[in-house]
């Protein structure tokens, strides 16, 4: 069964510019969750989608935003890119969520210069 | 607020040794517990889980559970270089996200 994918792997971004990032979950999980990785704040979640309802936030500002599509694929987006943007952005798919097993992808490297 | 305790590290050990790794949870309605492993570089890979008071035993890696005292931790038997990484330990109420500790940074030293 393939993994978690996510696209593109690197990004590199002006200030005040908006980003897009994609992942698709393992096949059959419904369960998309975002976490934002910095060396100083760790894992950070950001939002969790399951069958394109937004079920959970976390707390970051209205800048970032997510949705799902019906294939469970998630996109979430960034406006108005700070600095302080820059991060790893991982997305996690589970079966039902809900504090299930999570599984990783990749993750997108985020710069904003 | 939903808090996971976890030391930063590194924690070095020899190879061959044991190395232990320590996790409190604040959240007494957290029922199950994972435990992710990072490579520097890399996303987490989930690497053991326990719901139930006690030992799990998996390969090299066993995880413990005391609820009463919200304390996890994963015991690395015959540490190996290829150990080194940072270990995340995430519990769960089964309600909502996982919550993630910032994790212990293992350095095995061969």
């Amino acid at each position: 069964k393939a993994g978690v994918t996510q696209t593109p792997r690197y990004l590199i971004k002006t200030r005040g510019q908006q980003v897009t990032l994609s992942c698709s979950p393992i096949s059959g999980h419904r369960s998309v969750s975002w976490y934002q990785q910095t060396p100083g704040q760790g894992l950070q979640f950001l939002f969790e989608y399951f069958s394109e309802t937004q079920r959970n936030k976390g707390n970051f500002p209205g800048r970032f935003s997510g949705r799902q599509f019906s294939n469970s694929r998630s996109e979430m987006n960034v406006s108005t890119l700070e600095l302080g943007d820059s991060a790893l952005y991982l997305c996690a798919s589970s079966l039902l969520g809900q504090g299930g097993e999570q599984y990783f992808g990749p993750g997108t490297r985020l710069t904003v210069t | 607020q939903k808090e996971v305790e976890q030391n930063s590290g590194p924690l070095s050990v020899p190879e061959g040794a044991i190395a232990s790794l320590n996790c409190t949870y604040s959240d007494r309605g957290s029922q199950s517990f994972f435990w992710y492993r990072q490579y520097s570089g890399k996303s987490p890979e989930l690497i053991m889980f326990i719901y139930s008071n006690g030992d799990k035993e998996d390969g090299r890696f066993t995880a413990q559970l005391n609820k009463a005292s919200q304390y996890v931790s994963l015991l690395i038997r015959d540490s190996q270089p290829s150990d080194s990484a940072t270990y995340l330990c995430a519990p769960s109420s089964g309600y909502s996200t996982l919550t993630f500790g910032k994790g212990t940074m293992l350095l095995v030293s061969p």
